[in-house]
């Protein structure tokens, strides 16, 4: 069985500072990994994901996300927040490439002026 | 690239009542999937379809559920005897066959048991 941690639903940063969302999993297998955003009445957005190529991934809008084995964490950051990045953010993973994802509960970033 | 489409946005019914929702994939897309999302949580697995082939079902999708994508384009998910419980963001999504194809969500569709 495979589950998804997010740290903390809530987060709050002010605008040009740094962004760290945390995600921990537990997987029986290697894992796919993936953070989604998802904006008001809007669908998930795949932001990155991870599939056992570098463990460092760039995504979308600057954000990025590292692999960590030994932590089996796979925790979220961009370096300057943008007023635009307040959303609710996602940790998902899964066995294959993308079939029957689990979610984590989601961190809602708010970003202060 | 239209997106997943997903109909009606919003549904309110009353409970013991049927709904259906519809879900229109991305045209080229063979892979269709179905999930639940509740008020402050992420979203959970319910069922997903190859083509016309539904391939699997999780354990929430209980008897009064059902899934159906007949033509291995659009997909209907029917609720039966709706429970205030199954108040939730039904959410589609699509994608190709392969290991590296995205997968795109629809807006979703918020059902509201009174």
């Amino acid at each position: 069985a495979q589950s998804v941690t997010q740290l903390g639903s809530h987060v709050s940063v002010s605008e040009g500072a740094l962004v760290l969302l945390r995600c921990n999993y537990s997987s029986s297998v290697p894992p796919y990994l993936f953070w989604y955003v998802q904006y008001p009445n809007q669908g998930l957005q795949l932001l990155l994901k991870y599939t056992s190529a570098a463990t460092l991934v760039k995504g979308i809008n600057g954000f990025e996300a590292e692999f960590k084995k030994s932590e089996t964490s796979f925790h979220l950051t961009k370096p300057s927040a943008h007023m635009s990045d307040a959303a609710e953010y996602f940790c998902a993973v899964s066995d294959n490439a993308g079939n029957m994802l689990t979610f984590g509960g989601g961190t809602r970033l708010m970003v202060k002026p | 690239d239209t997106g997943v489409s997903q109909d009606p946005r919003h549904k309110i019914t009353k409970r013991g009542q049927n709904v259906t929702f519809r879900c229109d994939p991305i045209s080229e897309h063979n892979r269709l999937y179905w999930y639940r999302q509740t008020l402050g949580q992420g979203p959970e697995f319910l069922t997903y379809f190859q083509n016309e082939a539904q391939l699997e079902k999780s354990r929430l999708l209980s008897d009064r559920f059902s899934a159906e994508r007949p033509k291995g384009s659009f997909s209907t998910l029917e609720i039966q005897r709706t429970e205030q419980g199954d108040s939730a963001m039904y959410l589609c999504a699509s994608r190709s066959t392969g290991p590296n194809e995205k997968l795109f969500f629809g807006s979703g569709t918020q059902l509201s048991v009174l």
